[in-house]
């Protein structure tokens, strides 16, 4: 059964540092999104994407933040200058269309020291 | 403000019970609502989706509804298993994709 998976799994980084995390949605999928997940909170939606533009952001998503498909397969997320409060889970998801289910990715769990 | 609360936040059952677990959202808009399952320090996996024109879903021993006019919706397990044993995340989408997420109800189903 296709699945979204994510890379790494776990990142450990210093504060100020540039992170890149890495998603292979399903492959026919069209729709791509960017959730976050801090320890013991909600999951909480970053960005959407679809055919190569951000669809819609949240208040989270800031200049730190970009999201980039740069092939026929990945989709990545960057934050340029990791902040302690960017510790969290970060979910990568996919959906066929609008409006159908969101499939997620296991999660790379980011830590920033 | 749109909102998804889940009550009750945690449940613990002995195997075989049947149960209720209920979503509540704030915006009788809704576009679409779907429940995942989420085991420790995983990811998502989704278990229904109910499209706003639906009242409900089913997938083997679980059934979701939906009542807009009253916001809630519940998910319904029939014959627990201890291998239900997990948290149930129920998101809601209003006029966009973005999913907002409820709080989640944290399962154990005890032999």
């Amino acid at each position: 059964e296709p699945e979204v998976t994510q890379t790494p799994s776990h990142q450990v980084t210093q504060m100020g540092q540039e992170v890149i995390l890495r998603c292979v949605p399903i492959s026919n999928h069209l729709y791509f999104y960017w959730y976050r997940q801090i320890l013991g909170q909600k999951v909480e939606f970053l960005v959407s994407f679809y055919n190569n533009e951000i669809s819609e952001k949240s208040e989270i998503f800031d200049d730190q933040f970009s999201v980039e498909r740069p092939d026929g397969s990945n989709f990545t997320l960057k934050i340029r200058s990791t902040k302690l409060e960017d510790s969290a889970m970060y979910f990568c998801a996919s959906s066929g269309a609008r409006g159908e289910t969101q499939y997620f990715g296991p999660g790379t769990r980011l830590l920033v020291l | 403000k749109q909102e998804v609360t889940q009550i009750p936040a945690a449940l613990s059952v002995p195997e075989g019970e049947n149960l209720v677990l209920n979503c509540s959202f704030t915006d009788s808009a809704i576009y679409n609502l779907q429940w995942f399952r989420q085991d420790p320090g995983k990811g998502l996996t989704s278990l229904l989706l109910i499209q706003s024109s639906q009242r409900e879903q089913t997938s083997g021993r679980l059934n979701a509804s939906l009542d807009k006019s009253s916001g809630r919706s519940t998910l319904y397990i029939a014959a627990s298993q201890p291998g239900d044993s997990a948290t149930y995340l129920c998101a809601a989408s209003f006029n966009t994709d973005k999913l907002i997420f409820g709080t989640g109800t944290r399962l154990q189903v005890f032999p």
